[in-house]
Formats: structure tokens, C-alpha cells, sequence
């Protein structure tokens, strides 16, 4: 069945640090690849989507790589701030689906 | 460009109640909606998705004739819970989708959620 994994639960790191976060599928030949960001006791907020023939992309701080090799996304966040806290959720879609799959999510800390 | 509402925020009702959810896309024609429900510290769990003028297609599991869904326009979709308990407790969360090569297409735009609490 299909699959996602979304790295720890929580990852806690200093402000001005590179925050690197790991979505892992399997049994999936997605489309595209999203990542939200969502606060607590807010709607997920759409932050970038990559297409299966990209290999990365950026916007302002934050950078996404796809490999579909792999089939792992990774997220940065460079100079991250204490603003950057939130849960970023990592989500998957085929050709064909017309929904996405999403990952349980990880909560980043950036700590002053 | 491409956001979405939902009402109301929160409510709190008695058990065997019914409650609507209204979602709207505000500046783009969302030919698809979608609604989550979302536990504590877990993820997003699709209930159902639903399309422009035809019936929602409900994930396995979800009970159709408990959460009725009404997509009846292009910027409307309705989640109605309907003879609430307090199991149906959660956080209701609607997403929508633009048409291909339009705004908000290839991507979900989330409304703010909606918290419901069933006493």
C-alpha cells in the first residue's frame, strides 16, 4: 500500500540554522509533491509544489529537492527563524488522482 | 489569489444535532473540494471529495449518510454532520481546487478549519 514518512515528529533547531526536513515514499509514482505549512488550529498553508521532472526549487528561504530515484522529497528552511515553527506536511499525487496523500507531518521548532 | 473560506470557525452543539460547514473559494472556481478531518497531532484524513454538480465520492470508511455533502456551485461546498454525537468532536477542514491551467489548479487551498465540539 501506499506510503509516506515524514522525518521524527519533531525537529528542534537554533535560530539562523538550516532546517532540513525528509518526506519518504513508497509504493507511489506521484505527480507532484507538495509541502504545507500548518499552525496550530489553522488550515494547512500551501508553501511549493515540485513536478516529478524537477529536481529543485526555491522560494525566498525555503528549497525543495524530488528524487524520484529515491523517492524522497527534501525541505530547507535556510536562516531559519523562530517564526518558521509550525508543522510542515509533506503531500503526494498522481496523474490521474485528483487528491493528495499526505504525510503525518513534522513539527520544527527554531529555537532564539 | 486563491483563498478559501469556512464557516463558521467554531460551534459547539448538543448531541443529536445536526451542523452545516460551509467552505468557499473566494477569487478562483473550485471544480473540487475536498474535506479532511483532523485529529490532535495527527495528520489530515480525507473523508470525501466532491466535484461541481455531481454526488461526493466518500473515502472508505466514512459514513455518506452522516456527513452529506453538497457541492452545489463552483465557489460552494457544504459538509452537513448531521445527528452529531460527541465521537464526531474534531477539527473540519475543506480544501479546494481551481480547473487545469487555471488559478488555484494542480494545487488544494485550505479554508482556516472549523472546530466543532459536540456536547
Amino acid at each position: 500500500s501506499q506510503k509516506i514518512e515524514q522525518n521524527s515528529e519533531a525537529l528542534n533547531i537554533q535560530e539562523g540554522k538550516t532546517a532540513t526536513l525528509t518526506c519518504n515514499y513508497t509504493n507511489y509514482s506521484p505527480a507532484y509533491l507538495q509541502w504545507y505549512r500548518q499552525d496550530p488550529g489553522r488550515g494547512p498553508v500551501f508553501l511549493l509544489l515540485i513536478r516529478e521532472n524537477e529536481k529543485e526549487k526555491r522560494k525566498e528561504r525555503l528549497k525543495v529537492t524530488f528524487d524520484t530515484t529515491l523517492k524522497q522529497s527534501l525541505f530547507h528552511i535556510t536562516a531559519s527563524q523562530p517564526a518558521d515553527s509550525a508543522t510542515y506536511l509533506c503531500a503526494l499525487e498522481g496523474t490521474n488522482a485528483g487528491k493528495s496523500t499526505f504525510g503525518d507531518g513534522t513539527t520544527l521548532t527554531v529555537k532564539p | 489569489g486563491a483563498v478559501v473560506s469556512q464557516h463558521p470557525s467554531r460551534v459547539i452543539c448538543k448531541s443529536g444535532t445536526s451542523v452545516k460547514i460551509e467552505c468557499r473559494s473566494l477569487d478562483f472556481q473550485a471544480t473540487t473540494m475536498f474535506w479532511y478531518r483532523q485529529f490532535p497531532k495527527q495528520s489530515l484524513m480525507l473523508m470525501a471529495t466532491s466535484n461541481e454538480g455531481s454526488k461526493a465520492t466518500y473515502e472508505q470508511g466514512v459514513e455518506k449518510d452522516k456527513f452529506l455533502i453538497n457541492h452545489a456551485s463552483l465557489t460552494l461546498s457544504t459538509l452537513t454532520v448531521t445527528s452529531a454525537h460527541p465521537e464526531d468532536s474534531s477539527f473540519y477542514i475543506c480544501s479546494a481546487r481551481g480547473r487545469s491551467g487555471g488559478v488555484g489548479a494542480n494545487t488544494q487551498y485550505f479554508g482556516p478549519g472549523t472546530r466543532l465540539t459536540v456536547l
